[in-house]
């Protein structure tokens, strides 16, 4: 079963253009984290959003986190070949007492000049 | 380095070698994640070591996966009798405890591929 279910798996866009990557899940998060990867590196984190509702902007990226915590957007204006990457969406679930992350499949996103 | 480390960056073996993966967490950190990544894909999660905590095996595929986590720092993932499909790139976290905050930290991952 997968609690977060990322769209679309791939995207391939030109220079210019604007995208959105949805996070969805039928679970509750107390936090949700964007993740980015470069090939032959490990992720990097680029936000956490703990507030149901919030919007964060990091420079062209804009997240937000759903009203009821239970999904996220990752929207990129005006994309650029150096935002190619894969971008990974992960939450902690209410119900952990842990903290253990769950990741959503990733969304493969390519940037053409 | 401040960072999470992980050794070595490449390993090929033969079907049936067993194998050992190195991860050195940042110093301080009480949680550590192993990752299984396939070409392009998302992550797997393998096992969750936090703390003196019992780990959080749930998610090795199979028996012949073990890891283990000495003093609270290193771990060690084994693959024991390689098989082809075991090939992939292993990550390996580490992050502070819920309290601080959970963002995790990743090394550079080791490829694996078993001839």
């Amino acid at each position: 079963t997968q609690l977060l279910e990322q769209s679309p798996q791939f995207l391939s866009i030109q220079e210019g253009e604007n995208l959105t990557v949805y996070c969805n899940s039928s679970s509750v998060f107390s936090s949700l984290q964007w993740y980015r990867q470069e090939p032959g590196e490990g992720p990097v984190l680029l936000v956490t959003v703990v507030t149901g509702g919030e919007v964060k902007k990091l420079k062209r990226l804009t997240f937000q986190f759903g009203d009821a915590r239970k999904d996220s957007s990752l929207h990129i204006t005006a994309a650029q070949p150096g935002d190619t990457g894969l971008y990974l969406c992960a939450g902690a679930t209410v119900s952990s007492n842990t903290g253990k992350l769950i990741f959503g499949q990733g969304t493969t996103l390519q940037v053409k000049p | 380095g401040a960072g999470v480390s992980q050794s070595p960056s490449n390993k090929v073996t033969e079907k049936g070698k067993d194998v050992e993966l190195r991860c050195d967490p940042i110093s301080g950190h009480t949680a550590l994640y192993w990752y299984r990544q396939s070409l392009g894909q998302g992550l797997e999660f393998l096992i969750y070591f936090q703390g003196n905590s019992a780990p959080d095996k749930s998610g090795l595929p199979s028996d012949r996966f073990s890891a283990e986590r000495t003093g609270g720092s290193v771990s060690t993932l084994t693959i024991q009798r390689t098989q082809q499909e075991d090939s992939a790139v292993y990550l390996c976290a580490s992050s502070w405890d819920r309290r601080r905050g959970n963002e995790q930290f990743f090394g550079p991952g080791t490829r694996l591929t078993v001839l």
